[in-house]
């Protein structure tokens, strides 16, 4: 089975810091490649996602993901973080099939 | 939106009773699933669907069965709950398979005392 990793487990930043926030992932073939956020008791939200083409993909709020294949990695970046980003995020990696895998998640919080 | 209930979103119950949530989806989209959320865990997957009565386990399908009799609606039913059945439960469809993303219903708290 796929396993992804999720590095950071909680990160606290000051406004306007810059974020990023890393995945790695250990199937070697063909994935889709996602990242959701979900806001406090709320449910999961889609941000980006990486099927094909260009590796630097970019999503909603500002936020932006890049795929390297070598090192198997779709780290999430943004330049620069609101007090509304407190969330927690997950990266999710889809095989060749209906099976999604997700990280353990990394909760952010970000200090006005 | 992605036209997705769960029901009911909040439940506790005691051990050994039964419990069955429901996941309802207004798109007859075929794919459908059930995950659980627990801190330091992230997601996991316990069953999903790839049409009526077409399912397949996750995995942490132990202690859950799920039915879908109906396009419409995936139910997860806990036989004989337990303690470490305690979570978060998620259903998500997949409006569109190999390249499509997930989408989420709101949630159901499960307390088992």
């Amino acid at each position: 089975a796929q396993s992804v990793s999720q590095h950071n487990h909680h990160v606290i930043l000051s406004e306007a810091a810059s974020l990023e926030l890393g995945c790695n992932y250990s199937y070697g073939g063909t994935v889709n490649l996602f990242w959701y956020v979900q806001y406090p008791g709320q449910h999961l939200q889609l941000l980006l996602k990486y099927f094909s083409g260009d590796p630097l993909v970019k999503g909603i709020k500002g936020f932006e993901a890049e795929f390297i294949k070598s090192k198997f990695s779709f780290n999430l970046r943004k330049p620069s973080v609101q007090w509304s980003d407190t969330a927690e995020y997950f990266c999710a990696v889809n095989e060749a099939g209906n099976q999604f895998y997700f990280g353990t998640g990394t909760s952010l919080t970000v200090i006005p | 939106d992605a036209g997705i209930t769960q029901s009911p979103r909040h439940k506790v119950t005691e051990t050994g009773t039964p419990v069955t949530l429901r996941c309802h989806q207004t798109e007859n989209h075929r794919y459908m699933y059930w995950y659980r959320q627990d801190p330091g865990h992230g997601l996991r997957l316990i069953h999903y669907s790839y049409g009526v009565k077409d399912t397949d386990k996750g995995e942490v399908s132990d202690g859950y069965s799920v039915s879908r009799s109906k396009t419409e609606d995936f139910l997860l039913t806990l036989e004989s709950a337990t303690s470490s059945q305690t979570s978060v439960y998620f259903c998500a469809i997949r409006p569109r398979a190999n390249t499509g993303e997930l989408f989420f219903g709101e949630g159901s708290r499960l307390t088992v005392l």
